[in-house]
């Protein structure tokens, strides 16, 4: 009965390799997003899309793409991958768009890259 | 850039003390939420104050806003050894839809 779940949990690969990162979540809500925690602990947002369709999109190397098949589901594909993508990876949606929602957050996806 | 602040980044306290932490944002908000977050874990909503709010408390929690300063706190009282764990403000501006701005947050640990 996990809200928001993540796949992988962990992730090692190797620079300039391709991945993926899936979230789910069965909460029913519109809105999901994409955060990146780097190692000191800041979270800083880089996608967010409310029924499928992308409505946040912050100044991310476009290397990274999401994509959103429906609206529980937002995988984030890295292209490329660079030492300094190296993170914390953070999924979380919420019932609609407005800032005033609260937002559900998956367990995380740690990426190191080699 | 960075939207919200925290202070201190640490803070280490016994149990059965208050936990105060300070948040500062930069632009206008709607509304300001807290959020803890567990070592390994990911962040679990605590309490949102909208920005017509000056205070508000849940259980053990008690938050501030005040809107002229840009400033907002978050006390826990009695704290516990479950409280240990990593709190960060997020600021909800009033032209952006969903996003919230977070700090890097203060590192809490409770010793029994």
């Amino acid at each position: 009965d996990t809200a928001v779940s993540q796949t992988p949990k962990y992730l090692v690969t190797q620079m300039g390799n391709d991945k993926s990162i899936k979230c789910e979540q069965n909460l029913g809500h519109d809105t999901m997003y994409w955060y990146k925690q780097d190692s000191k602990k800041f979270l800083k947002i880089m996608f967010s899309y409310n029924n499928k369709e992308l409505i946040i999109n912050e100044t991310v190397p476009n290397r990274f793409s999401p994509k959103s098949p429906d609206k529980a589901h937002l995988n984030l594909h890295i292209n490329s991958l660079e030492l300094g993508d190296s993170a914390v990876y953070f999924c979380a949606s919420s019932r609609s768009r407005t800032s005033q929602e609260t937002q559900y957050f998956g367990p995380g996806t740690r990426l190191l890259v080699l | 850039s960075q939207q919200g602040e925290e202070d201190p980044q640490a803070l280490s306290i016994q149990e059965g003390e208050n936990a105060t932490m300070n948040c500062s944002y930069k632009t206008s908000i709607n509304n300001l939420q807290w959020y803890r977050q567990n070592s390994g874990r990911g962040l679990v909503h605590l309490i949102l104050i909208r920005s017509n709010e000056r205070e508000k408390h849940s259980g053990r929690l008690r938050v501030t806003l005040d809107t002229s300063k840009k400033s907002s706190s978050l006390l826990i009282t009695a704290s516990r050894a479950a409280d240990t764990a990593s709190y960060f403000c997020a600021s909800g501006s009033t032209d952006s839809w969903g996003k919230l701005q977070f700090g890097a947050g203060t590192q809490v640990v409770v010793t029994p």
